[in-house]
């Protein structure tokens, strides 16, 4: 059964720093990976989306990578602002399915 | 519409009310999930639509949640007897395309729905 983890589960930074959120799986037999944030109340947005067949992914100061051999991801945001601030969750798809990690809560201050 | 679409936003229901969510998808997306959300933990799945058929409700907690898409569009997941466990968001999602082609696809997901069972 797959089984997704995300480390940290919480992140406080102050504006300015490069952080990598973690995300681990247990089956490397996936579809894609996605990223997505979340805001409080709010929906999810999807961020990136990796294919099995590809590394990395970038959209503007967003870097989502893929090690689907050792069943890892990191998502590196550059510069981080406070309007950064929310909860990002990573999902795997085996089938047709999302299979999602519990998230990383993330606090960027002034 | 623009992006996928859900109501209401919140629902407070009594232990044991029927309730019925609805969920609009982007036009034209062929693939349809329903997932659940309990508080401070990732969505989990509960049940996948190709068009009108549900190819997968595996992830359906009790007999008590049905799902239905009857004409490939509009779906709606109605929860009967509700207990207070079912407290929780409803997300909906819908993917351009389905089959092995749709697994390669985004999943665009609404604001959710809020149950609170009292």
């Amino acid at each position: 059964k797959q089984e997704v983890t995300q480390i940290p589960a919480a992140l406080s930074v102050p504006e300015g720093e490069n952080l990598v959120l973690n995300c681990s799986f247990t089956d490397s037999a996936i579809y894609n990976l996605q990223w997505f944030r979340q805001d409080p109340g709010k929906g999810l947005t999807s961020l990136l989306l990796i294919q099995s067949s590809q590394r990395e992914q970038t959209s503007g100061r967003l870097n989502a990578s893929l090690d689907k051999s050792s069943g890892r991801s990191t998502l590196y945001i550059a510069a981080s602002q406070p309007g950064d601030s929310a909860t990002y969750l990573c999902a795997v798809r085996g089938t047709d399915k999302l299979i999602f990690g519990t998230g990383t809560r993330l606090q960027v201050f002034p | 519409g623009a992006g996928v679409s859900q109501s209401p936003r919140y629902k407070v229901a009594k232990r044991g009310q029927d309730v019925a969510l609805r969920c609009d998808p982007i036009s034209g997306h062929v693939s349809l999930f329903w997932y659940q959300q309990a508080l401070g933990q990732g969505p989990e799945f509960l049940t996948y639509f190709q068009n009108e058929a549900q190819l997968d409700k595996s992830g359906l907690p009790s007999d008590r949640f049905f799902a239905e898409r009857p004409e490939g569009s509009v779906s709606t997941l109605k929860i009967q007897r509700t207990q207070q466990e079912d407290s929780a968001v409803y997300l909906c999602a819908s993917s351009l395309r389905g089959g092995d082609r749709g697994r390669k696809n985004i999943q665009y997901f609404g604001a959710g729905t809020r149950l609170s069972v009292l």
